[in-house]
């Protein structure tokens, strides 16, 4: 199955740690996106990435996350010093070209508890 | 900013009858709609969309309405299943605060199919 592929599914920190979310995007696609969902709410918006690129990460945080797609293996989102706020669920998206009108095919996500 | 209301929050229907969701977004250049359904637990699943070119798109039991004018978009689910139980998330590609358009996405249906 060449889906989108998100690693680990469950992810527990405590605060002030680190936490790095990976996500494989399905064969074939080069565009990565980012989402948060907090408990019964809906996907929002973090960052857009192309191989080596950050196109768009209006949706960020200023501090604390970063994000990055390298030439070689999966894109990760990274999350200094952890906080209790942080714990969300994290789902990865990606899209076969970018017109901005684009099928996004997410991954199962990463569930971030912040103890 | 640009964003997407989405009613109602909850849905229960009998099973065999109709359930429709309706969305509203703010940015009238926006061209791509897509509905998501989400099982708990599970991926957000396209499940259909449309693009501002056409005014309806069916497929099987499923339905989506564009009105552009009014700026408002509408899932209809008919002779619904206890397995149509989800939660629906719509979406509209706005403009986002880094000036690309990205999807952003309602804060869900739970809809709730009763046997």
């Amino acid at each position: 199955n060449a889906g989108v592929m998100q690693n680990p599914r469950h992810l527990v920190r405590r605060r002030g740690q680190e936490a790095r979310l990976r996500c494989s995007p399905m064969k074939g696609h080069s565009h990565v996106y980012w989402y948060r969902q907090l408990p019964e709410e809906g996907l929002k918006f973090m960052v857009y990435l192309q191989k080596e690129n950050i196109i768009d990460e209006s949706g960020m945080p200023k501090e604390r996350f970063s994000a990055e797609f390298p030439k070689e293996g999966p894109s990760i989102l990274r999350i200094q010093q952890v906080v209790r706020g942080d714990s969300a669920a994290y789902f990865c998206a990606s899209s076969q070209s970018w017109t901005g009108a684009e099928k996004l095919f997410f991954g199962s996500g990463t569930q971030l508890s912040v103890l | 900013g640009e964003n997407v209301e989405q009613h109602p929050s909850t849905l229960s229907v009998q099973e065999g009858d109709s359930a429709v969701i309706k969305c509203t977004y703010s940015d009238s250049a926006s061209n791509y709609f897509p509905w998501y359904k989400q099982e708990l637990g599970k991926r957000p699943q396209l499940i259909i969309d449309i693009r501002s070119n056409v005014g309806e798109k069916k497929d099987q039991r499923i339905a989506v309405t564009l009105n552009k004018t009014a700026k408002h978009f509408s899932l209809h689910i008919t002779e619904t299943q206890p397995e149509d139980s989800a939660v629906y998330f719509c979406a509209a590609n706005l403009i986002s605060s880094g000036s690309a358009r990205q999807l952003t996405f309602g804060s869900g249906t739970q809809l709730t199919v009763l046997p």
